[in-house]
């Protein structure tokens, strides 16, 4: 399984929206509808964000939101804080009960 | 709350062997798929091997297949890896990743740290 493809960085200002690209293929991003989006930031654990391409968890706010167009998935996140200067990494469901990350996008807040 | 915390990186030479544990509460763990999954220094995150709840279902990726060994003791709330042949390119922070009966990996621990160097 290769990696996911995701844009080495990112960047926008407080207030703007950004979105991520997290490519694939037929066999994982466009193949599935589970795919998930995590925070990181330095030093600490990833955090999910999305899942099942939509779905947010309890406690994320709704400025994340994902969408999927055949194999490309996207995290678009509104009204930038300065909080969500992190890394976000995809991640697919790749069948056979295997999994696939993106290599990462670093956001940086202006 | 939600409790998951690895254990037994450190360092180790090209070849060794190292076992990782991970112990977790507050959360279904008997019931749950749970996961490995690495991050290189400064790299994406890899998945490296599930073991299902009753551990009669165990995948791994190419990469650690054949050397690495999941295994988990629902008594103990606990999961392990056995890593042996390790090889540079494991050097890693491992993560104990929560995948229950979803598709998305919702709890994880802080992770444990593998260096592999001669």
């Amino acid at each position: 399984q290769s990696a996911l493809t995701q844009p080495r960085s990112v960047s926008g200002s407080p207030g703007q929206s950004v979105t991520i690209s997290c490519t694939g293929t037929s066999s994982d991003v466009g193949g599935y509808n589970y795919v998930s989006w995590y925070q990181q930031h330095p030093g600490k654990a990833p955090k999910l964000m999305i899942f099942d391409v939509i779905e947010r968890p309890s406690g994320v706010p709704d400025r994340f939101s994902g969408s999927k167009s055949r194999n490309t998935a996207s995290l678009t996140i509104s009204g930038l804080q300065v909080d969500d200067e992190a890394d976000y990494f995809c991640c697919s469901y790749a069948g056979s009960s295997a999994w696939v990350f993106g290599g990462g996008t670093r956001l940086t807040v202006l | 709350e939600v409790q998951v915390q690895e254990s037994g990186g450190g360092p180790v030479k090209p070849g060794g062997s190292l076992r990782l544990s991970c112990t977790a509460s507050g959360f279904s763990f008997s019931s749950s798929t749970i996961n490995w999954v690495r991050q290189a220094p400064g790299k994406g995150l890899e998945w490296v091997s599930s073991i299902s709840s009753d551990g009669s279902y165990i995948y791994y990726a190419d990469s650690v297949k054949g050397r690495f060994t999941i295994s988990r003791d629902n008594a103990k709330n606990s999961l392990y890896l056995q890593m042996n042949s390790l090889r540079d390119e494991d050097t890693a922070i491992y993560y104990c990743a929560n995948t229950g009966v979803v598709y998305y990996f919702d709890y994880w621990g802080q992770g444990t740290l593998v260096t592999v160097s001669s």
